[in-house]
């Protein structure tokens, strides 16, 4: 069965420094997003991206933020200066057309940890 | 805004046990209620969901049903596996909007 991967699962970084996490969707899926959940706090949506821009994205994505689809399978989610506050558990996840959350599929996550 | 409450966790029980894990929620309209899981050291998947009042979703002997006069969804199974220990998340969706989820509730059951 086709499945999102991402990478790394564990991450482990300095404060200020920029991390690049990284999602290959679903071959034939058009649309991509990032979530992320803190610790003991709720899933949170973070953006949605389709036809190379962005179409929608939260009051967290904010300029130290950026996605991109730098080739034909990768989608990345980038933190240019990390903070304590952006540890979190990232997923990604794509769906082949746009709606609600019968058509998501998500990866498994990627635990980040900023020290 | 919209959003999802369900109870806090760890949830513990042994085999064979009836389980509930309550999900209430805020929304305008009529959103779209799902229940997906997370199986240790793998994606969120959808586990069920109903989409109007009154429907009951259910899959691998989990159900809940979409109580509009209570603005809840609560999960329930009849009797539980040791295969069924995951994080279980109540989310809701209204048309095309991002999924709004709730905090997750971790199940572990012992044989």
């Amino acid at each position: 069965e086709p499945e999102v991967t991402q990478t790394p699962s564990h991450q482990v970084t300095q404060m200020g420094q920029e991390v690049i996490l990284r999602c290959v969707p679903i071959s034939n899926h058009l649309y991509f997003y990032w979530y992320r959940q803190i610790l003991g706090q709720k899933v949170e949506f973070l953006v949605s991206f389709y036809n190379n821009e962005i179409s929608e994205k939260s009051e967290i994505f904010d300029d130290q933020f950026s996605v991109e689809r730098p080739d034909g399978s990768n989608f990345t989610l980038k933190i240019r200066s990390t903070k304590l506050e952006d540890s979190a558990m990232y997923f990604c996840a794509s769906s082949e057309a746009r709606g609600g959350g019968e058509k998501l599929f998500f990866g498994s996550g990627t635990q980040l940890s900023v020290l | 805004g919209n959003s999802v409450t369900q109870m806090e966790g760890p949830v513990t029980l042994s085999e064979e046990a009836f389980l509930t894990i309550n999900c209430t929620y805020t929304a305008t309209g009529y959103p779209s209620l799902f229940w997906y899981v997370q199986y240790p050291g793998e994606g969120l998947q959808l586990l069920l969901k109903a989409t109007k009042a009154d429907d009951k979703g259910s899959n691998k002997g989990f159900e809940a049903t979409y109580r509009k006069e209570t603005t809840s969804f609560h999960l329930e199974k009849g009797s539980v596996q040791v295969s069924d220990s995951a994080v279980y998340f109540c989310a809701l969706s209204r048309g095309n909007t991002p999924l709004v989820f709730g905090k997750g509730t971790r199940l572990s059951v012992i044989a």
